[in-house]
This record gives C-alpha cells, sequence and structure tokens, in this order.
C-alpha cells in the first residue's frame, strides 16, 4: 500500500547549521508533494510545495528537492534558527483530495 | 489572515459519551476535513467534506461520523466514545483541492477515560 515515511523521527541541528530533513513515498502515482511545519501547540502550516514535473523549489531560507527515481523527497533549511524548533511532515497527494502524511520529524535547535 | 477555529482545545470525556468537535473557517472554504494525530503515525485522515451536506469517508471512519450543515462548519462527532479515540484532532480547510495548502485549526486534544 502507498505509505509516506521520514527517515528519522528525531533531528538536532545546531543553530547556524543548515538541516536536512528527508522523506521517502512510495506511491508512484504521486503527482504533488507537500511540507508542513507544525511548532507546538499549534496546527500543522503549510511551507513549501513541488509538483512531480519539477526537482527542486526554493523558498525564503527553504529547498524542497524531489528524487523520483528513488522516491525520495528532502526539505533543506538554511541558516537554521531557534524558530525552526518543530515536527516537520511530509505528505503527498496522488489524487484529488486526499493527502497522505508521513510519521513527521522533529527538530530541536541547539543555541 | 485565514483562520479556521475549532472551539474545544481540550477535552475529557468517558468511555461511551457522545463527543462532539466543532470547526469554523472564515474563508469561505468548499473543502473540510478532520484529521486525528497520534504520535509516530502523522496525520490520517478520518473525513472529509467537498461541499454543504457532503461527506466521504477517510482512511479511518469507523467510529466517527460528520456533519456538514453550514459551508463554514464542520462538526465531527463520536457517537460512543472510547479510550482509543484518545487523540488529537485536527480540522483543516482548502479552496483549491488539487492542491496541497491545507488551512490547519490549533487543535482539540481529547481524551477518553
Amino acid at each position: 500500500g502507498e505509505s509516506v515515511g521520514l527517515h528519522l523521527p528525531t533531528l538536532s541541528v545546531q543553530e547556524g547549521d543548515n538541516s536536512i530533513i528527508n522523506c521517502a513515498y512510495s506511491n508512484s502515482a504521486s503527482d504533488y508533494f507537500i511540507w508542513y511545519k507544525q511548532e507546538s501547540g499549534k496546527g500543522p502550516q503549510f511551507i513549501i510545495d513541488i509538483r512531480s514535473n519539477m526537482d527542486k523549489r526554493q523558498g525564503q531560507r527553504v529547498t524542497v528537492l524531489l528524487n523520483k527515481t528513488v522516491k525520495h523527497l528532502s526539505l533543506q533549511i538554511a541558516a537554521t534558527q531557534p524558530g525552526d524548533s518543530a515536527v516537520y511532515f511530509c505528505a503527498e497527494n496522488s489524487n484529488d483530495y486526499k493527502l497522505s502524511f508521513g510519521a513527521g520529524t522533529t527538530v530541536t535547535v541547539r543555541a | 489572515d485565514v483562520k479556521v477555529t475549532q472551539s474545544s482545545r481540550y477535552l475529557v470525556k468517558r468511555t461511551g459519551e457522545k463527543v462532539f468537535l466543532e470547526c469554523v473557517q472564515d474563508m469561505d472554504h468548499e473543502n473540510m476535513f478532520w484529521y486525528r494525530q497520534d504520535p509516530g503515525l502523522g496525520l490520517r485522515l478520518i473525513y472529509f467534506s467537498y461541499d454543504v451536506k457532503m461527506k466521504e469517508k477517510g482512511d479511518i471512519p469507523e467510529g466517527y461520523s460528520v456533519s456538514r450543515e453550514k459551508k463554514e462548519r464542520f462538526s465531527l462527532i463520536l457517537e460512543s466514545a472510547s479510550t482509543n479515540q484518545t487523540s488529537m484532532y485536527l480540522c483543516a480547510s482548502t479552496g483549491a483541492i488539487n492542491t496541497g495548502e491545507l488551512f490547519f485549526g490549533e487543535g482539540s486534544r481529547l481524551t477518553v477515560l
């Protein structure tokens, strides 16, 4: 069956360093991928998305990379800040109305 | 600013009680969703609605029902709460169903004793 998963449940990163959060997906029919950020006590917030006809997309301090060959998605955060501490979810959309979410990676930024 | 409001942030209920979780959005979105979030499992879709009075089952609808009588309001109902329904419940909405930009509420943490 389809599944969306993250390689590591936790990531500890030094403030100022770059962070890389990885995600594997299994549904080759998925055509749209999204990263969400969930801060403590809040609902998830959209960060960045990418369609399957692209392999890279950049936002403000964030970059999403998509490797369809190995069904891998990553989120890179440049110059990680304390405010980046959160749980990060990848999600895939393989039909029009349903997103499948991964289990999440908890990122902790060390001062 | 877009807003999805879940009326109860924390609830404690007893096994067998009927539970209502309310969600209101102010963005005139057609599509609304209920997810539950559990550690290590991510977010799992319970039900969604693409229009008033319309509903579709998600991945884990058993033990739940929903109501969408008005466009802005989507309610999740636990007819007879059980301890395995202790969880964080997240409501979301979107106007564009073929994109992933869901707008989430802050969640309702339900404990069933």
